[in-house]
């Protein structure tokens, strides 16, 4: 199977940068995607981490070490709006739901003024 | 462009009623999926389709669910009887064939099971 963890509660100011990690256990690991889901809403796609390395998307970077089965979400420059449920998700190779996303439990980033 | 669209947004039924929830995907999409959410145990899978067939329904809790794809623009999940615990957002997502293609969500239902 596999299981992820990610912290459960993050809080910032507008304007700061903020990290979210998510480390991973699975079997034939294919990416690592992030998804942002504000209350009441649907789940949003962001980003996706398929190779080791940095992904740039405006203010919004995500980070993948296959070795470490480690990854992050940094967000910059805070905005009252990015209040919301950050999820990483992997997609794994397991049998029955090969290659389909299973999502860790979410991250609720609060941001203050 | 007009997304995955579910309906109804809102159900609220009594214990052992059946309930009927709609969802339609992105045309083009051939992957459809349908997720349930609580606090308790997040985001779960349930039941996924790969051009309308079923491909793995191991995430379904109990007989009490099924779900179809009689075609490829339309998947129900039905729940008979209903019951308390089932009480919460189920979401339909699709996607493209492509294994790195991102998920679009739905906007939910939010069942209510009294």
């Amino acid at each position: 199977g596999q299981s992820l963890e990610q912290p459960s509660e993050v809080t910032a100011v507008e304007g700061a940068i903020v990290q979210i990690n998510c480390t991973y256990q699975t079997s034939g690991f294919y990416g690592l995607s992030w998804y942002q889901q504000h209350d009441g809403g649907a789940p949003t796609f962001l980003s996706y981490n398929a190779l080791d390395g940095l992904e740039e998307t405006g203010r919004f970077s995500s980070f993948l070490s296959r070795s470490d089965s480690y990854g992050y979400l940094l967000l910059q420059e805070l905005q009252m709006k990015d209040s919301a449920s950050y999820f990483c998700a992997v997609r794994d190779g397991t049998s029955g739901s090969a290659r389909q996303l299973t999502f860790g439990s979410g991250t609720q980033l609060t941001v203050l003024p | 462009d007009a997304g995955v669209i579910q309906s109804p947004r809102h159900e609220v039924t009594e214990m052992g009623q059946e309930v009927t929830l709609r969802c339609k995907p992105i045309s083009g999409h051939d992957y459809l999926f349908w997720y349930r959410q609580t606090m308790m145990r997040g985001l779960e899978l349930l039941i996924y389709f790969n051009n309308n067939v079923p491909i793995d329904d191991s995430g379904m809790p109990e007989d009490r669910f099924s779900a179809k794809m009689p075609n490829a623009s339309f998947s129900t999940l039905k729940i008979q009887p209903s019951e308390p615990r089932d009480s919460a957002v189920y979401f339909c997502a699709s996607r493209s064939g492509q294994g790195s293609s991102p998920l679009h969500f739905g906007n939910g239902t939010r069942l209510t099971v009294t």
